[in-house]
C-alpha cells in the first residue's frame, strides 16, 4: 500500500524567511509524485510533478526536489499570498491512475 | 486550461435524503475521481472512472455509488444521506498519459 506522510504539518514563517517542506512516501514503484497547493475552502491546484530522483522543478518562489525516498518543496523568500495547505501525493505503479495525498503542511506566512 | 465544475459549492440535506453530486469536465479526460476530505484525514478516494460507464471503488466506496453516462460527467449519489457523510466533496479528472488530477472547487455537503 502506498503511504505519504508531510511534515511539519503546520509551519508558520515571516515574509522573506525562506523554508522547506517535507514529504516523504513508499510506493511500489514510482509513477509520478505530485505537489498542490490548496487555498481554504477550495480545490487543490496543481504545482509540480516529479517522475524520477534528482529530478527539479521551479515555479516562481518555490521549486521541489526529489529522492527515491521523499520529495522537498523549498520556498524562497516567501510572500503572504503563498500561505496556504501544500499537498504531496504519489501514483505507484500498480495504482491503476489512482494518488495516495498526504495530509498537508498549513503554511502561514506573515507579513 | 483544464476546467472541473462541481454543479453544487454548499448543499445542506436531512438524514436519509438523496443527495446527487455532479461534476463536469471540458479536457476530454478519460479518468474521473471523487475524494472527500476530512480535517485530520486529508483526501481520500471513494470511487473512480477510467472509461464512461465503467467505475472502480476507491478506499472508501461505502454509503456511495456513482455514475458515468457521458464521458465529460461523473456524478457521485448518496442513496440515504447520514451525518457521517458530512465533508468537502471533491471531483477530479485526469488523462493516462499524464498522472496529475485537476480538480473542481468543491462540494461542501453538511447533512442534518
Amino acid at each position: 500500500e502506498d503511504q505519504v506522510t508531510q511534515s511539519p504539518e503546520a509551519l508558520r514563517l515571516q515574509e522573506g524567511e525562506s523554508s522547506s517542506l517535507n514529504c516523504s512516501y513508499t510506493v511500489s514503484g514510482l509513477r509520478g509524485l505530485f505537489w498542490y497547493r490548496q487555498d481554504p475552502g477550495k480545490g487543490p491546484e496543481f504545482l509540480f510533478t516529479l517522475y524520477s530522483a534528482g529530478e527539479e522543478k521551479e515555479k516562481e518562489r518555490l521549486k521541489a526536489t526529489l529522492t527515491k525516498k521523499e520529495s522537498f518543496l523549498h520556498i524562497t523568500a516567501p510572500k503572504p499570498e503563498d500561505s496556504a495547505t501544500y499537498l504531496c501525493a504519489v501514483q505507484g505503479r500498480g495504482s491503476n491512475y489512482k494518488l495516495t495525498f498526504g495530509k498537508g503542511t498549513l503554511l502561514t506566512v506573515n507579513p | 486550461d483544464v476546467k472541473v465544475t462541481q454543479s453544487s459549492r454548499y448543499l445542506v440535506k436531512r438524514t436519509g435524503e438523496k443527495v446527487f453530486l455532479e461534476c463536469v469536465q471540458d479536457m476530454d479526460h478519460e479518468n474521473m475521481f471523487w475524494y472527500r476530505q476530512d480535517p485530520g484525514l486529508g483526501l481520500r478516494l471513494i470511487y473512480f472512472s477510467y472509461d464512461v460507464k465503467m467505475k472502480e471503488k476507491g478506499d472508501i466506496p461505502e454509503g456511495y455509488s456513482v455514475s458515468r453516462e457521458k464521458k465529460e460527467r461523473f456524478s457521485l449519489i448518496l442513496e440515504s444521506a447520514s451525518t457521517n457523510q458530512t465533508s468537502m466533496y471533491l471531483c477530479a479528472s485526469s488523462s493516462p498519459s499524464h498522472g496529475e488530477l485537476f480538480f473542481g472547487e468543491g462540494s461542501r455537503l453538511t447533512v442534518l
